[in-house]
């Protein structure tokens, strides 16, 4: 089945670690998206890819950023993680933007010690 | 600001009635709604979605109506099923929201749906 994967599911991190989450999708969309969840929150949109065009969202932290290599993968660091980044990362991807659903991935819970 | 708002945390039914779950938007500019259902410990799946211009959009046993002047819309179950139960998050979207087109949740509904 065509669908968005999220490795790990799960990660720890120490405060001021570097970390990387992935996302890997095989829906050939062109469009990835990384969100951030905290607890009874909506989503929060940090960016997304056009294809290789990268948008920022004006109020993401300069501490997140993001990579894609392809087409089908894409990853979401975090420079130097803080207690208030632990969050259920989501990452989605869509055919294109605007007038289309969004298909998610089960997201990776980051939780920093 | 919020600008897609869900007011009620939770909703309990009883199993074979109506599930009716809410959601007010304050952006005129929103064109394109959606609902989405999402799991514990899985990520949001996409239900149903309405275009502002219909008021009606119908999928099995899932409607969304859309009212655009009192910028409301609702998702009715009809029956509800105890495989309902889930967080529902309303979504928007506009095609001039300064060009990025993305979508702006809500905090979700929890619905539980009793057998």
């Amino acid at each position: 089945d065509a669908m968005v994967i999220q490795n790990p599911r799960y990660q720890v991190t120490q405060f001021g670690k570097p970390v990387t989450l992935s996302c890997s999708q095989t829906l050939n969309h062109n469009v990835m998206y990384w969100y951030q969840q905290k607890s009874s929150q909506a989503p929060k949109l940090l960016f997304h890819y056009y294809d290789k065009d990268f948008n920022n969202e004006a109020d993401t932290p300069d501490n997140f950023q993001s990579r894609r290599p392809n087409t089908s993968f894409c990853f979401l660091d975090i420079r130097s993680p803080g207690l208030g980044d632990a969050a259920m990362y989501l990452c989605a991807t869509s055919t294109r933007l605007g007038l289309q659903p969004q298909h998610f991935g089960d997201g990776t819970r980051l939780s920093i010690l | 600001d919020q600008q897609v708002k869900q007011n009620s945390p939770s909703l309990s039914v009883q199993e074979g009635r109506i599930s009716i779950l809410n959601c007010d938007y304050t952006n005129s500019m929103f064109d394109y709604f959606l609902w989405y259902k999402k799991y514990p410990a899985e990520g949001p799946t996409f239900l149903i979605s309405i275009s502002s211009i219909k008021d009606k959009n119908e999928d099995g046993r899932f409607t969304v109506f859309l009212n655009k002047s009192a910028k409301h819309l609702s998702l009715h179950i009809v029956p509800s099923q105890p495989g309902d139960s889930a967080v529902y998050f309303c979504a928007a979207s506009g095609t001039n929201q300064g060009g990025s087109e993305k979508l702006v949740f809500g905090k979700g509904t929890k619905l539980t749906v009793n057998p």
